[in-house]
């Protein structure tokens, strides 16, 4: 079957920029989860989707960051106006359902770049 | 609060030898936790889930522990080889059902 997708691969922006990240999850999984990894950390959670609901978003910066997930299917993140401190690889995961014994499923990731 | 803790320094060690890992945590009240691997470059690869009424669980060469008395769990890699070199992740659910991850532990094995 075929694994998350996510594009770009890579981004570089100027601070105060924007720019958009794109993610279709795995075919069925109706739980799509957006992580922020910053260099030397582990994932950090941005915002869970159950089908086109939002379940949490208490960790996204909402003054700049926002996501959607039209349809249930593919989503998107979007940085409006990008910081330096945002540079950081932007995971996409999904996973079948959101009960707590559920894997989730990764994407390679977005690395961003903000100069 | 919250905090999942990783050893933030590498683990080096001999092909051929055991690597443990630690993941401890802090005012979570888990009842699966799970180990992810990461590859430069690449998104986190499940790897084993371990339910809090289990003590230990095994996979091929891997071995997971979970002591919920001390908010620990083990990660072992038996026989270990340099393509095992990667870095191994923790996570676990918490009460609002976010799956939250631990830093990370490097690992490298050496030929």
């Amino acid at each position: 079957e075929a694994g998350v997708a996510q594009s770009p691969r890579y981004k570089i922006i100027e601070k105060r920029q924007s720019v958009a990240f794109w993610c279709n999850p795995i075919s069925g999984h109706a739980t799509l989860y957006w992580y922020q990894q910053i260099l030397g950390q582990g994932p950090k959670l941005l915002i869970q989707f159950q089908n086109n609901g939002v379940v949490d978003d208490s960790q996204l910066p909402k003054d700049r960051f926002s996501a959607e997930r039209l349809k249930g299917v593919d989503s998107t993140l979007k940085i409006q106006p990008a910081k330096l401190e945002d540079s950081a690889v932007y995971l996409c995961a999904s996973s079948k359902t959101e009960t707590t014994n559920e894997k989730l499923f990764f994407g390679s990731g977005t690395q961003l770049s903000v100069l | 609060s919250q905090k999942i803790e990783q050893n933030s320094e590498a683990l080096n060690i001999q092909e051929g030898k055991t690597a443990t890992l630690t993941c401890n945590y802090t005012n979570y009240s888990p009842a699966y936790l799970q180990w992810y691997r990461q590859d430069p470059g690449r998104g986190p690869v499940f790897l084993l889930l371990i339910r809090e009424n289990e003590k230990e669980k095994r996979k091929e060469r891997l071995k997971v522990t979970f002591d919920t008395t001390l908010k620990q769990s083990l990660f072992h890699i038996t026989a270990s080889q340099p393509a095992d070199s990667a870095t191994y992740l923790c996570a676990l659910r918490n009460a609002g059902n976010m799956l939250t991850f631990g830093g990370g532990t490097r690992l490298m094995v050496k030929p």
